[in-house]
């Protein structure tokens, strides 16, 4: 049972433009949620991570859109870069639960094109 | 990923063989993770351990074992290896206390025959 879905599979985004990514969660015990970066031949690496009790992070270009109700959230990249072209996985974390296991989406590979 | 280390990075070998992969950290930290990457799949999380007597299974220990021989070393064997193993596999740390973040290795490209 996938208890992250993450959406799109693969995205395409002009030099410039906005890039989206939506994931969606079904277990209210999650209580963390990061977004892993991963470039080719590198491991993830933490780009940006949100608690819910705040609906929105920003860090520079990259912010984190938080919808408790409906159990999303998504990261937007704005002015998007050609260097910014890599896989992006989204995460929960169950911490107040006593977890230490984090659930990843399947996640999106991203190409911004020039 | 200069404070995660895997060894080897890219490994081929044959069905039926045993094989170990390691992972070594320099930060100290006391969780330690192992996963298995796929296209398409995102991350699976094997084992973790949070101290060297803790050993916990993840989502898809089948056909796996891990070794906790010290604080900053962690291993993953495939006793008898099967070419759906073929994969990435992450190591990955992290600590207890204060920030939640998982410091991922640079993986492991493992092929079986």
């Amino acid at each position: 049972q996938q208890q992250v879905k993450q959406s799109p599979q693969s995205l395409i985004v002009q030099k410039g433009g906005i890039s989206i990514i939506n994931c969606a969660y079904e277990n209210t015990a999650f209580d963390y949620f990061p977004w892993y970066q991963q470039f080719p031949g590198k491991g993830p690496a933490l780009l940006i991570a949100i608690r819910p009790d705040v609906s929105e992070k920003k860090e520079g270009r990259f912010t984190i859109s938080f919808n408790k109700s409906a159990k999303q959230f998504s990261l937007h990249i704005m002015d998007s870069q050609p260097g910014d072209s890599a896989t992006y996985f989204c995460a929960a974390y169950a911490y107040g639960a006593g977890s230490y296991q984090l659930t990843f989406g399947k996640g999106t590979k991203l190409s911004v094109i020039p | 990923d200069a404070d995660v280390t895997q060894t080897p990075r890219n490994r081929i070998t044959k069905t039926g063989k045993r094989i170990m992969l390691e992972c070594s950290q320099t930060k100290g930290h006391d969780r330690m993770y192992w996963y298995r990457q796929d296209p398409g799949l995102g991350l699976q999380l094997i084992y973790y351990s949070f101290d060297v007597k803790d050993i916990n299974k993840g989502e898809i220990s089948d056909g796996y074992s891990v070794s906790r021989q010290a604080q900053a070393k962690f291993s993953l064997s495939l006793e008898s290896a099967i070419p759906n193993q073929t994969a990435l596999y992450f190591c990955a740390i992290a600590t207890s206390g204060g920030s939640d973040t998982q410091y991922f290795g640079p993986g492991t490209r493992l092929t079986v025959l």
